[in-house]
């Protein structure tokens, strides 16, 4: 069964600082996806990180994917207070889009 | 493009009542997903359609639990008998299966079971 866990599951920054919510799976996968999610909203898709060493960003965030190491990293940079939402990351299990979802990062960005 | 859309955005029932959640997929997407949505659970992969057809319905809880596709724009997903415990957001997503597209979610059907 493929576990997806992330962490933090909360974190709480000021403005201006660097961090970084971590993605761990269980089981071998080349496809990884984050999402954004606003309190009481839908998901919004972030990335989607396809092979070993991908890298993306977007504005004040990157993403990468370690595929021997099971592992996804989400970087804030300089964080602003619009930033704050849950993290998700999904493995795609099959191939197939069948995602399987971390437990999320709830991260607030306090002024 | 309008986006997924899902109805209705809230539902409140009474226990033992029948539930039906709707969702039309962006046009041009061959699949549809529905997730729950819990504190507890997190986010739950119920079931999935790929071309209309049910690829795989096994996080479907149980058989009070039922979905159908009856073409490639809309979808249902039925509770009967609903029970307090199937108070959950709702989420309805569409992708087109290619090369690793993304899945678009739409605003989630909040239902609350009493």
């Amino acid at each position: 069964e493929l576990k997806v866990e992330q962490n933090p599951l909360f974190l709480s920054m000021q403005e201006g600082k660097n961090y970084t919510i971590y993605c761990n799976y269980s089981t071998t996968s080349d496809r990884l996806y984050w999402y954004r999610q606003d309190p009481g909203k839908s998901l919004e898709s972030l990335f989607v990180l396809l092979s070993n060493g991908a890298v993306k960003q977007e504005g004040r965030l990157m993403a990468s994917l370690d595929t021997k190491a099971r592992l996804s990293t989400l970087h804030i940079t300089a964080a602003v207070h619009d930033l704050s939402a849950t993290y998700f990351c999904a493995v795609d299990l099959q191939g197939a889009q069948k995602l399987v979802f971390g437990q999320g990062t709830r991260l607030t960005i306090n002024p | 493009d309008a986006g997924v859309i899902q109805s209705p955005r809230h539902e409140v029932t009474e226990m033992g009542q029948e539930v039906t959640l709707r969702c039309k997929p962006i046009s041009g997407h061959n699949s549809l997903f529905w997730y729950r949505q819990t504190m507890m659970r997190g986010l739950e992969l119920l079931i999935y359609f790929n071309n209309n057809v049910p690829i795989d319905d096994s996080g479907m809880p149980e058989d009070r639990f039922s979905a159908k596709m009856p073409n490639a724009s809309f979808s249902t997903l039925k509770i009967q008998p609903s029970e307090p415990r199937d108070s959950a957001v709702y989420f309805c997503a569409s992708s087109f299966t290619g090369a690793a597209e993304k899945l678009f979610f739409g605003s989630g059907t909040q239902l609350s079971v009493l």
